[in-house]
């Protein structure tokens, strides 16, 4: 079974810094998509950045980017230039390229420090 | 922009009581998902749908959980006797495909059993 690990369940970032969330997952699908979604205290999930297991290019978006270890099975996602509405909690999560169904880990609360 | 839209955004309800929660996803999407959020924890994922039919689900989605699109445009998650541990955020979510594409999700249905 696909497993999804957040270790840090809270993080907290001055303004225009920047700062890096890790997640951490286990598979023993070749064929698969990992992905971070931002939940605001509106509780809406929103896609932040997606990431195809057989690219090796780091996917980027504007601010955000991943690092995608594959032999390590981290994808971690850096934020750079903080934002104030950068605060909210941040899954990643896990796609299965068979199925779609997603699993999440558990979430990282990233507070944005003015 | 098209969009995921649950209904209603909280319901209260007795335990034991029957509950429907309702979602309209985006008209050309195939893949249907139910996702659940106890407060304060990750969201997990309950079922999901294609073709009429449910393709996968979790141990969380037993014999009191049921999902149905009716019509073509609505596709609704039904718990028949509802428990307290039923309280819960509950998300929608639909895609064009499986695998890397990206899930939109409703905003949520906030569901509290008392």
């Amino acid at each position: 079974a696909q497993t999804v690990t957040q270790s840090q369940p809270e993080m907290s970032v001055q303004e225009a810094e920047t700062v890096t969330l890790s997640c951490t997952y286990d598979t023993s699908e070749s064929d698969y998509y990992l992905f971070w979604y931002k939940q605001p205290p509106s509780r809406q999930m929103i896609l932040v950045i997606r990431q195809e297991a057989y690219k090796q290019q780091n996917a980027t978006e504007n601010r955000f980017s991943v690092n995608f270890q594959k032999a390590a099975k981290s994808f971690s996602l850096k934020i750079s230039d903080s934002q104030l509405g950068d605060a909210a909690m941040y899954f990643c999560a896990y796609g299965s390229g068979n199925t779609g169904k997603l699993i999440f880990g558990q979430g990282t609360t990233l507070q944005v420090k003015p | 922009e098209p969009e995921v839209t649950q209904t209603p955004s909280h319901q209260v309800t007795q335990m034991g009581q029957e509950v429907i929660l309702r979602c309209v996803p985006i008209s050309n999407h195939l893949y249907f998902y139910w996702y659940r959020q106890i407060l304060g924890q990750k969201v997990e994922f309950l079922v999901s749908f294609y073709n009429n039919e449910i393709s996968e689900k979790s141990e969380i989605f037993d014999d009191q959980f049921s999902v149905e699109r009716p019509d073509g445009s609505n596709f609704t998650l039904k718990i028949r006797s509802t428990k307290l541990e039923d309280s819960a955020m509950y998300f929608c979510a639909s895609s064009l495909s499986r695998g890397g594409t990206e899930a939109f999700f409703g905003q949520g249905t906030r569901l509290t059993v008392v």
